[in-house]
């Protein structure tokens, strides 16, 4: 079982629509959780971190964390073509630090 | 906000030979540094923690004899591939934990793309 499981996708949405990204993780001891950015041949940056359950909320960006189902999202609203890449959720647990696998978002003009 | 310097961010090297890339933490002091490899269209696979001061832990099927690390300092980790062959061509990527006030962070270096020849 992988640490962190996501649907590799691709995820197709209208622009100006609404994405909504989904993690899921398997070690109950995680205590953080990350959403990264990636474009191709690049490095990842940081969106948004969350670290106990509920939503967080930054600009389009809101993520949601649900502990007892180990389930993290990421929903963009407003979608823009310049939000397509790859979203990676990160997870943390002390010395270990997770990606999925990703999900390749397409969002058409 | 904490900046990572990664070099070289790009290698070409003839295999057999060793290459070394540096991954520096530039404004915080980092006690943990991760080192990942990305194929192409591929996630980023963790492949071991350095802690600074005592050795890396290496994650299950990576060759620390092959994939050296030395975290000596709080601000500078290193990785050696060793021997590098064309399987090893891929682009690799180092993270430091630091802290952002709310809680932990890690903020990644620019990668290096390692081709080998």
């Amino acid at each position: 079982q992988k640490e962190v499981e996501q649907n590799s996708g691709p995820l197709s949405v209208p622009e100006g629509a609404i994405a909504s990204l989904n993690c899921t993780y398997s070690d109950r001891g995680s205590q953080s959780f990350f959403w990264y950015r990636q474009y191709s041949g690049k490095s990842p940056e940081l969106i948004m971190s969350i670290y106990s359950n509920g939503d967080k909320e930054d600009g389009r960006f809101t993520a949601q964390l649900n502990k007892a189902s180990q389930y993290v999202s990421l929903l963009i609203r407003d979608s823009q073509p310049s939000d397509s890449a790859t979203y990676l959720c990160a997870v943390a647990n002390f010395n270990k630090f997770y990606f999925g696998s990703g999900t390749k978002l397409n969002v058409k003009p | 906000g904490a900046v990572v310097s990664q070099h070289p961010s790009r290698v070409i090297c003839k295999s057999g030979t060793s290459v070394k890339i540096e991954c520096r933490s530039l404004d915080f002091q980092a006690t943990t540094m991760f080192w990942y490899r990305q194929f192409p269209k591929q996630s980023l696979m963790l492949m071991a923690t350095s802690n600074e001061g005592s050795k890396a832990t290496y994650e299950q099927g990576v060759e620390k004899d092959k994939f050296l690390i030395n975290h000596a300092s709080l601000t500078l980790s290193t990785l050696t591939v060793t021997s590098a062959h064309p399987e090893d061509s891929s682009f690799y990527i180092c993270s430091a934990r630091n802290w952002d006030g709310l809680g932990e962070g890690y903020t990644f270096g620019s990668g290096t793309r390692l081709t080998v020849v």
